[in-house]
């Protein structure tokens, strides 16, 4: 397997412009998260989906920030309007969900996409 | 609400010294616990794991002995080497044994490890 895929790994855009960040997760996963790193908050997590549905989207940081995953095999993290703030790593995970065995959770990531909002 | 703390950074360490990382964490349950490292330019993989008290996460030399009563899971290695420079994290998650995988992770803020020659 191919792992996360993430696309692109960079982007450089100005203030004001849509930027949309896409993943791929690994096959067969039902669990996606959406992650953000700056040096000054960390690893945030700001949404994750369950069999292609929204379950926690408290971490979005505010209404320029969605995200949608219109199957298994894909989502996208958008912001519209960019700000320079935004500027971060921005991480896509997926995890396989085994309710009947112990969980242990395991989250494969992707290598990121850093955002620069000029 | 969960939350894990991890000691500041960045921990710098000569070739071959031991390394231990604290990692102390609140959870209302019984959570799996988590190391994972980021190296530089990458994203996060898991290092080791451990699901119930007592036991002991290891892999590539490292260990983590879920601690119940101290609420502790301090990463340890014998003898580090260059290749071991990078971010470690501690991570929880409460999605343990009666509700199934796949639940979200809470993180610590991340410890650098930087070993020199």
């Amino acid at each position: 397997d191919a792992g996360v895929i993430q696309s692109p790994r960079h982007e450089v855009t100005e203030m004001g412009q849509e930027v949309t960040l896409r993943c791929k997760p690994i096959s067969g996963h039902d669990y996606l998260f959406w992650y953000r790193q700056t040096m000054m908050r960390g690893l945030e997590l700001l949404i994750y989906f369950n069999n292609n549905v929204p379950i926690d989207d408290s971490g979005m940081p505010e209404d320029r920030f969605s995200a949608k995953m219109p199957n298994a095999s894909f989502s996208t993290l958008k912001i519209q309007p960019s700000e320079p703030r935004d500027s971060a790593v921005y991480f896509c995970a997926s995890s396989y969900g085994l309710a009947e065995l112990p969980s242990y959770n395991e989250q494969f990531f992707g290598p990121g996409t850093r955002l620069t909002v000029l | 609400g969960d939350s894990v703390t991890q000691m500041e950074g960045p921990v710098t360490l000569s070739e071959e010294a031991f390394l231990t990382i604290n990692c102390t964490y609140t959870a209302t349950g019984y959570p799996s616990l988590f190391w994972y490292v980021q190296y530089p330019g990458e994203g996060l993989q898991l290092l080791l794991k451990a699901t119930k008290a007592d036991d002991k996460g290891s892999n590539k030399g490292f260990e983590a002995t879920y601690r119940k009563e101290t609420t502790s899971f301090h990463l340890e290695k014998g003898s580090v080497q260059v290749s071991d420079s990078a971010v470690y994290f501690c991570a929880l998650s409460e999605g343990g044994e009666l509700t199934g995988g796949g639940n979200k992770l809470t993180f610590g803020t991340g410890t650098q490890l930087k070993v020199e020659l």
